[in-house]
C-alpha cells in the first residue's frame, strides 16, 4: 500500500493548458514537499508546505496543503514546454519514529507539447 | 541549501562485483539518506546513513548487500555488493539539516550490471 497516493501518473497536455496534480494520504504529515526532476539529475525542491490550509505560489505554480495535513495539490497555470519533467510529492510523517524520512508519491510525468 | 557531489555519475559493472558510490555535502547536515530509483519512477528509500553508527535499513534492504558508511557530517558512501542485473538502477543520496524545510539530492549514479 502506497502511503502517499499521487495522481495522475502521466499527463500529456498542450502549451497554455492548466493542470493539477494531487497527492493524498490517510496519514498526517508535518510537511509536504514538491520536487521536480529532469533526466540525469536528482530531484530539486520546489516548495515545502507545513501549515494546514497553507497556499504557496511560485510564479505559475500554486501549491496547497490540506486543512488536515493529509493531502496536497500542485496547480500549474498556462503550462509551458519547460515545465516538462517528473513531479514528485513527498512528505515527512508527523510524530513517531519516522521523523526525517521522506515518503514519496508515485510521481507524475508531465509532458507539455508546444 | 546544501550542495551534494555524488560520484560516479554512471558505471557499467560485471555481475558479482561491488561498486562504492560516494556522496560529499558542502556543509554539515543532520541527516543523510540513500535511495534507489528506476528511470521515470519514484524513489525508494534504502537506508538512513547515521553518523558514527550503523545505518538504519528499510524493509527489503540489508547491510550485507548495501553497506553504508558515514564517518562524519558531510560524507557518506553506499556500496552495492555482489551485483546482479536486478541491481541496475539509479542510486541517489540526499541530505537535510531540517527535514520539514526540504532535502537536497545528489545528481544520482546510474548503475548498469551486465
Amino acid at each position: 500500500t502506497q502511503l502517499l497516493e499521487q495522481s495522475p501518473q502521466f499527463l500529456s497536455i498542450q502549451e497554455g493548458e492548466n493542470l493539477t496534480v494531487y497527492c493524498n494520504s490517510s496519514s498526517v504529515f508535518s510537511s509536504l514537499q514538491w520536487y521536480r526532476q529532469e533526466p540525469g539529475e536528482g530531484p530539486v525542491l520546489l516548495v515545502t508546505v507545513v501549515t494546514g490550509g497553507e497556499v504557496k505560489k511560485l510564479k505559475r505554480l500554486t501549491f496547497q496543503f490540506g486543512d488536515a495535513r493529509k493531502d496536497s495539490s500542485l496547480h500549474i497555470t498556462a503550462a509551458q514546454p519547460g515545465d516538462t519533467g517528473l513531479y514528485l510529492c513527498a512528505g515527512v510523517l508527523a510524530g513517531g519514529t519516522s521523523y526525517g524520512k521522506l515518503t514519496f508519491g508515485q510521481g507524475t510525468i508531465l509532458t507539455v507539447h508546444p | 541549501s546544501a550542495v551534494i557531489s555524488q560520484k560516479p555519475s554512471r558505471d557499467i559493472c560485471q555481475r558479482g562485483t561491488s561498486l562504492t558510490i560516494q556522496c560529499q555535502v558542502d556543509s554539515q547536515v543532520t541527516m543523510m539518506f540513500w535511495y534507489r530509483q528506476q528511470p521515470g519512477q519514484s524513489l525508494t528509500l534504502i537506508a538512513t546513513a547515521n553518523q558514527g553508527s550503523e545505518a538504519t535499513y528499510e524493509s527489503g534492504f540489508v547491510i550485507d548487500k548495501f553497506p553504508i558508511s558515514r564517518p562524519n557530517l558531510t560524507f557518506s558512501t553506499l556500496t552495492v555488493s555482489n551485483m546482479s542485473p536486478e541491481d541496475s538502477s539509479i542510486y541517489l543520496c540526499s541530505a537535510t539539516q531540517t527535514p520539514n524545510y526540504g532535502y537536497t539530492f545528489g545528481s544520482g549514479t546510474r548503475l548498469t550490471v551486465v
